[in-house]
């Protein structure tokens, strides 16, 4: 089944640690997508990547990083320069060739700083 | 700027019964497509249905229509028939042509009493 994995589904983190979110997909996307979503402030642009080893900030990229060596993967690594860290983390991934950019998302990763 | 604004942070119908929730949008953009996407308890991000703004009906699919008022960026999402799987998190998000993300609304909860 084509679709979009992340992982893990919780991560706990220590204050001062790096620690890094999985996003893999098989629908053969060519942009894909980090989401951060805290409560009562929807969801918010992290990193974008319309192309293999290419991508952009978004709104709130600060204390964030990003790599897109391989067209299926997109992981976030969360430095400890992200000031708080504790959210919900949401990947996503749209075909290049639609002009709607209809974005599919994956499950989620619960990020917590302990 | 664009901005989505959703001014329900909470709605409740009852089963079998029928519910607006309401969206307005600002952009500077000509050519954009407005989103229903539906986050249930589980989190992950569902699409609900698409609008196109250079098309003049409303979209419709299956128990959910949208009442799509582009002089006064006004879009509203209709559930007919309220099932209680329709309960979650609705949110409301704008993609302009061009542009490479999705922005989003705050989100309204939805409760569907029995």
């Amino acid at each position: 089944d084509g679709g979009i994995t992340q992982s893990p589904k919780y991560l706990f983190r220590k204050e001062g640690q790096n620690v890094t979110l999985s996003c893999e997909q098989n629908l053969n996307h060519d942009a894909m997508y980090w989401y951060r979503q805290d409560p009562g402030q929807g969801l918010r642009l992290i990193y974008y990547s319309q192309i293999v080893n290419d991508f952009q900030k978004g709104d709130i990229a600060e204390g964030y990083s990003v790599s897109r060596e391989k067209k299926e993967s997109f992981p976030l690594t969360v430095t400890s320069a992200q000031k708080n860290p504790t959210a919900f983390y949401l990947c996503a991934s749209s075909s290049a060739g639609t002009e709607y950019n209809e974005q599919f998302f994956g499950p989620g990763t619960r990020l917590t700083v302990l | 700027a664009q901005t989505v604004t959703q001014s329900q942070p909470e709605m409740s119908v009852q089963e079998a019964e029928t519910v607006t929730l309401s969206c307005t949008y600002d952009t500077s953009e000509s050519d954009y497509y407005l989103f229903w996407y539906k986050q249930p308890p589980s989190r992950q991000m569902i699409l609900v249905i698409r609008q196109e703004a250079y098309k003049q009906q409303n979209a419709t699919e299956n128990r959910f229509s949208v009442n799509f008022q582009k002089a006064a960026k006004s879009f509203s999402l209709k559930i007919s028939d309220s099932q209680l799987g329709d309960a979650a998190m609705y949110f409301c998000a704008l993609h302009q042509t061009g542009a490479n993300n999705l922005f989003f609304g705050t989100g309204t909860r939805l409760t569907v009493i029995p």
